[in-house]
């Protein structure tokens, strides 16, 4: 099994702020990999595929980069709506997620 | 635009069988080439991916739950569902129903459906 580690476990960050989630797989899974954006009580939603493809709608200050086996997620300026919790999620062999980043407000 | 929702009891007894409907609207499961999937995710903890199926029957299972999962589709409904026996407390979580983009990642969700296991 892939196992995927994502750091840090939680961000306090001040809006305006730049982020920057890191997400580590335990073997190569080339460029097969995704971003999530959860708030409490809802689904996630699909931020990047395939390590830096925006999904539809998805603004351009979220952007994904990194391949292999270390990826980062970087929010070019925090915005309110963004404190949230962030997954990664691989699909080179079977699908597997990380634990997940809490953005939290400082 | 497309839409997911989940059904199905919100209480099942360990040792039985968690069964759980996923219904499809504003699009047909049967055109395209694509995977539609089970997560779960346990209160307060991260997501858990169960399985996905093809909208002809091809199914992937997660090795750790292959033994208890079922995924089946009926596309003249155009829902899929999942069984899960033999649930445990540990089996209790929200569980989502998604549709994939080709075969990677998720793209649509459904709302969720929280299943406790209890007596």
């Amino acid at each position: 099994e892939i196992v995927l580690t994502q750091s840090p476990a939680t961000l306090s960050l001040s809006p305006g702020e730049r982020v920057t989630l890191s997400c580590r797989a335990s073997e190569s899974v080339s460029n097969y990999l995704a971003w999530y954006q959860q708030k409490p009580g809802q689904a996630p939603r699909l931020l990047i595929y395939d390590a830096s493809n925006r999904a539809t709608g998805i603004p351009a200050r979220f952007s994904g980069s990194g391949s292999g086996t270390d990826f980062t997620l970087t929010i070019s300026s925090l915005q309110p709506d963004d404190f949230a919790t962030y997954y990664c999620q691989q699909y080179d062999t079977y699908w597997t997620f990380g634990q997940g980043t809490k953005v939290e407000i400082k | 635009q497309l839409q997911l929702q989940e059904s199905g009891p919100g209480l099942v007894k360990p040792s039985e069988t968690l069964s759980l409907t996923c219904t499809v609207s504003g699009g047909s499961m049967s055109s395209g080439s694509y995977y539609w999937g089970w997560i779960r995710q346990p209160p307060g903890k991260g997501l858990e991916w169960i399985g996905n199926i093809y909208h002809r029957g091809n199914t992937y299972y997660n090795p750790s739950l292959k033994s208890r999962v079922t995924i089946s589709v009926d596309t003249s409904k155009n829902q899929f569902s999942l069984r899960l026996n033999s649930v445990t407390a540990a089996d209790t979580a929200v569980y989502y129903c998604a549709k994939l983009i080709g075969t990677i990642c998720f793209e649509y969700w459904g709302q969720g459906t929280l299943v406790t296991v209890s007596s």
